[in-house]
C-alpha cells in the first residue's frame, strides 16, 4: 500500500516566522512531488512541485526533496495570516498506467498575527 | 489555459434520492479525469479515474458510479444517496505530471 504521511497539526506559528511542513512517502520509485494549499471550504490549489533532490524556491515558498530519506518538506518564510490553510502533500509514482496522485491527509497551519 | 468547471456548487439532498454531479474541462484534450471526495476534516479519497471516454475505473466500492460520455465531461452519479455520501466532491484533471482541481461541490445528505 503506497502511503503519504503528514502531521495533521494544527501547526501554529507567529506572523513573520518560518513555517515548516513535513511529508514522508513509502514508495521508493515516486518521482513527482507536490504541495497543495487548501483554504477551508475551497478546493486545493497547487503551490509547489519538485522532481529532483534538493531545494526549489518560489517566492516565500521553498520545497525540499530528499529521495534517499523519502522525505519532502515545504518551508514558508515570513509567514502571513493569509497562509493559514491546510497543506496537502501529494506524490506520483512510476509504474502506474495513469497519473495516479496519492495525497497525504494534510497539515493544518495557523499563522497567528 | 485549462479550466475545470463543476456544478452545482452546493447541494442538499434527502437520503435515498438520486445524484448527478457534472464536471467539464476546457483547454485540453484527452485529459485524465478524477473524482475525489473529502469528508469534513478528512483527506482526499479517490473515487473514480478515467483515462478516456467510457474508460473508468473505481477505487472504492460504493453506491456511486461515474460516466464519461464525452472527452472533457465527467459525471458522478448515485441512484440512492446515503448519509455517508455527504462531503466535498472534487473533480480533477491531470496533464503529464500535475493535477488540478475544480471548485468542488458541497453535498449534504439529510
Amino acid at each position: 500500500q503506497k502511503e503519504v504521511e503528514q502531521n495533521s497539526g494544527p501547526l501554529s506559528v507567529p506572523e513573520g516566522a518560518i513555517a515548516s511542513l513535513n511529508c514522508t512517502y513509502s514508495d521508493r520509485v515516486s518521482q513527482s512531488f507536490f504541495w497543495y494549499r487548501q483554504y477551508s471550504g475551497k478546493s486545493p490549489e497547487l503551490i509547489m512541485s519538485i522532481y529532483s533532490n534538493g531545494d526549489k524556491e518560489d517566492g516565500r515558498f521553498t520545497a525540499q526533496l530528499n529521495k534517499a530519506s523519502q522525505y519532502v518538506s515545504l518551508l514558508i518564510r515570513d509567514s502571513q495570516p493569509s497562509d493559514s490553510a491546510t497543506y496537502l502533500c501529494a506524490v506520483i509514482s512510476l509504474g502506474t498506467s495513469y497519473d495516479k496522485v496519492i495525497f497525504g491527509p494534510g497539515t493544518s497551519l495557523s499563522v497567528i498575527p | 489555459s485549462q479550466t475545470i468547471h463543476q456544478w452545482p456548487a452546493t447541494l442538499v439532498q434527502p437520503v435515498g434520492s438520486p445524484l448527478s454531479l457534472e464536471c467539464t474541462v476546457e483547454g485540453t484534450s484527452n485529459p485524465n479525469l478524477y473524482w475525489y471526495r473529502q469528508a469534513a476534516g478528512r483527506g482526499l479519497q479517490l473515487l473514480f479515474y478515467s483515462i478516456g471516454i467510457d474508460q473508468i475505473s473505481s477505487e472504492v466500492p460504493q453506491n456511486l458510479s461515474a460516466s464519461r460520455p464525452q472527452d472533457r465531461q465527467f459525471i458522478l452519479s448515485s441512484k440512492k444517496l446515503l448519509l455517508s455520501d455527504s462531503g466535498f466532491y472534487l473533480c480533477a484533471w491531470s496533464g503529464r505530471t500535475q493535477q488540478f482541481f475544480g471548485p468542488g461541490t458541497r453535498l449534504t445528505v439529510l
